[in-house]
Order: C-alpha cells, then sequence, then structure tokens
C-alpha cells in the first residue's frame, strides 16, 4: 500500500500561467477529495469525487479551477490563468464507501505546494 | 454553515506532561463526526482520533483522548505523556452524517510544540 501520491510536489509558475497537478489515491478507495491549504489556515475543501462523479463543489472553485477524475482512478486538479492569491498547499484525500459513518476515514496524500509569482 | 474555531494558535508541553488542546464548533445539525488530525513538519496529515456525535462515551486511543461536550458543542484532545513525536499543528475537523455530504470542516489549527 503505497498510499496517496501527489505530484508535482512543489510548482512555480508565473501569474498567467495554468497548472496542472495530478493525485493518486489508495487503489481500493472510490472517493477523492481536494482540499486548499493556504499558511496558517486549516484545510478548505474544493470538491470531491465519488468513482468518476464530481459531488460536490465549494464555491471556493471559481471557473479557472477544475477538476477531473475520468476512469475513477487518479484526478487531476487544473488551475487556469494562475494568479498571486492561488498560491497555497493542494491537498488531496481519499476514502471508500462501504464502511459505515465516521470510519470512511479520508487519508491525505503531502501535497502540492504551488507558489505563483 | 458550520464552523470550527480552534482559540490556541500555539501550545507547549514537557516531554511526558499532558496538554489539552481546545476545539469548539458551530453547527445545526443533530448527528455528525469529529475529528482531530496531526499534521507534522512537512509530512503529510494523519487521523488522531474521531468521535461520533450520537455516542456518549468519549474516544480514546492509546495516549490520546478526547472530551466531547455535545451541549457546549466542545472537543478538546488531551495527550498524555506527551513525546517529542507528538509535535506537530494539530487540526480540529467536523464532518456532517447528512448524506452526500462528505467534505471536512476544519479549524485553523493549533501548534505543538514538545520540549525536552
Amino acid at each position: 500500500d503505497t498510499g496517496v501520491s501527489q505530484d508535482p510536489r512543489h510548482k512555480i509558475t508565473k501569474r498567467g500561467q495554468n497548472v496542472t497537478f495530478r493525485c493518486d489515491p489508495i487503489s481500493e478507495h472510490n472517493r477523492l477529495y481536494w482540499y486548499r491549504q493556504t499558511l496558517g489556515q486549516g484545510p478548505e475543501f474544493l470538491t470531491y469525487f465519488q468513482n468518476e462523479a464530481q459531488l460536490e463543489k465549494s464555491r471556493l472553485l471559481s471557473d479557472r479551477f477544475s477538476a477531473e477524475r475520468p476512469k475513477g482512478s487518479f484526478s487531476t486538479l487544473e488551475i487556469q490563468r494562475t494568479e498571486q492569491g492561488d498560491s497555497a498547499m493542494y491537498l488531496c484525500a481519499s476514502s471508500r464507501t462501504g464502511t459505515s459513518g465516521s470510519r470512511n476515514e479520508q487519508f491525505f496524500g503531502p501535497g502540492t505546494r504551488l507558489t505563483v509569482l | 454553515a458550520q464552523t470550527v474555531t480552534q482559540s490556541q494558535p500555539e501550545m507547549s508541553v514537557q516531554e511526558a506532561e499532558t496538554v489539552t488542546l481546545s476545539c469548539t464548533y458551530d453547527t445545526s445539525e443533530s448527528d455528525y463526526y469529529l475529528f482531530w488530525y496531526k499534521q507534522p513538519p512537512s509530512r503529510q496529515m494523519i487521523l488522531v482520533i474521531r468521535q461520533e456525535a450520537y455516542k456518549q462515551q468519549n474516544a480514546t486511543e492509546n495516549r490520546f483522548s478526547v472530551n466531547f461536550q455535545k451541549a457546549a458543542k466542545s472537543f478538546s484532545l488531551k495527550i498524555s505523556d506527551s513525546q517529542l513525536g507528538d509535535a506537530a499543528m494539530y487540526f480540529c475537523a467536523y464532518r456532517s452524517a447528512r448524506g452526500g455530504s462528505e467534505k471536512l470542516v476544519f479549524g485553523k489549527g493549533t501548534k505543538l510544540t514538545v520540549n525536552p
């Protein structure tokens, strides 16, 4: 079991550029989540997938953000026309259904740290 | 909307001593789950302990225990026999038990320092 992996771990880009991050969940997990964590804050929910269906999106997810999970396995998060305010740690987590209540624990990846210059 | 408040930005404890981290939350729901997550420096977040709101008994995991006060909407974490490896950011989180809502709502975190 390799856990949740994210790529790249660090990304530096210039304002206005597009960036894409990838998340590979734990293999048997059918749910995948994206969170954003800015300095000094807790993670904020962005969106989540069950299999390939995007079931919930936060209002934080502006039109410049798009997430996909085309085959219900890995997911990508794209940010278009990046702004300095997009600088943050982007966290991915996964969990599985079939367990009850709180026991569908979300396992987090190491995150992708984005710096927009 | 639910909110989670951690009023202690930083805490410190001597090795082998006990420390309590505070968390309060606001919700109009009656059924929900509460969590404490640990985020060590430059490492990924891991779950420390969980509590179902319908359970009156406080959760315990080895040296970690919670004091869940549903009426007061309070959910504190007690770490006993603190170890150097406990040093980390600790986040309190809320999740609704309502079907279809899977997001975690986090507090701003408490940075715990363990002094040798």
